[in-house]
């Protein structure tokens, strides 16, 4: 059984460059969530996909965008870099199937870890 | 009030001990709970779902306590890969994110 998987492993990029990271849910699930974990710091919220939309956006700018695909897998892109945008980039992944307890169990891939000089 | 607050630790444990984890949460509407484990600089693992008042697992016990908004992660009989930081999750309340404290770090010595 696939757990999640996320691509690139490491990148490293200038600042105001555009960078786009990817993520395959593990099987079975449907719903892809974005995380950003700085250095100390627990994950922080960035966005939730699911049917393709954006569903739910953490506190966020418009630099990060996302995209889901029909096959669930989805993408996370960021403009215009900063150099506090340095940190590792988890996905998660979910099903919309659970109950109203489980739905929110999520699983996450083994991160991008990103650096922007 | 922060969203989740946990002791950060460190709490450095010698093997076969027995450690607690406290973590209280402001969202009274919070349904789920979730223990996550996270090593050094990997993804956080899920280790626990609390969706009643309890839920135990081999050496690992959760207890949830909602009138008082907290929620506790008992490990026993402590195993040098115990070390990591424990994450306190809690969800629900009508949103899809997980809000994330900083988290407890655990050293299990030998």
């Amino acid at each position: 059984d696939a757990g999640v998987t996320q691509s690139p492993t490491h990148l490293i990029k200038t600042r105001g460059q555009q960078v786009t990271l990817r993520c395959s849910p593990k099987s079975g699930h449907d719903t892809v969530s974005w995380y950003q974990q700085a250095l100390g710091q627990g994950p922080q919220f960035i966005f939730q996909y699911y049917e393709e939309e954006e569903r739910q956006r953490g506190n966020f700018p418009d630099r990060f965008s996302g995209h889901q695909f029909p096959n669930y897998s989805s993408e996370l892109n960021v403009n215009a870099l900063l150099l506090g945008d340095s940190a590792l980039y988890l996905c998660a992944s979910s099903s919309s199937g659970g109950t109203k307890f489980s739905y929110n169990e999520q699983f996450f891939g083994p991160g991008t870890r990103l650096t922007v000089l | 009030r922060k969203e989740v607050e946990q002791d950060p630790g460190p709490f450095n444990v010698p093997e076969g001990a027995t450690v607690a984890f406290n973590c209280t949460y402001s969202n009274s509407a919070s349904q789920s709970f979730f223990w996550y484990r996270q090593d050094c600089r990997k993804e956080p693992k899920l280790l626990m779902s609390v969706y009643s008042s309890g839920n135990e697992d081999g050496r690992f016990t959760a207890q949830l306590n909602r009138a008082s908004q907290y929620i506790s992660l008992l490990i026993r009989d402590s195993k040098l890969s115990d070390s990591a930081t424990y994450l306190c999750v809690p969800s629900g309340a009508g949103s899809y994110q997980l809000t994330f404290g900083k988290g407890t770090k655990l050293s299990v010595i030998p």
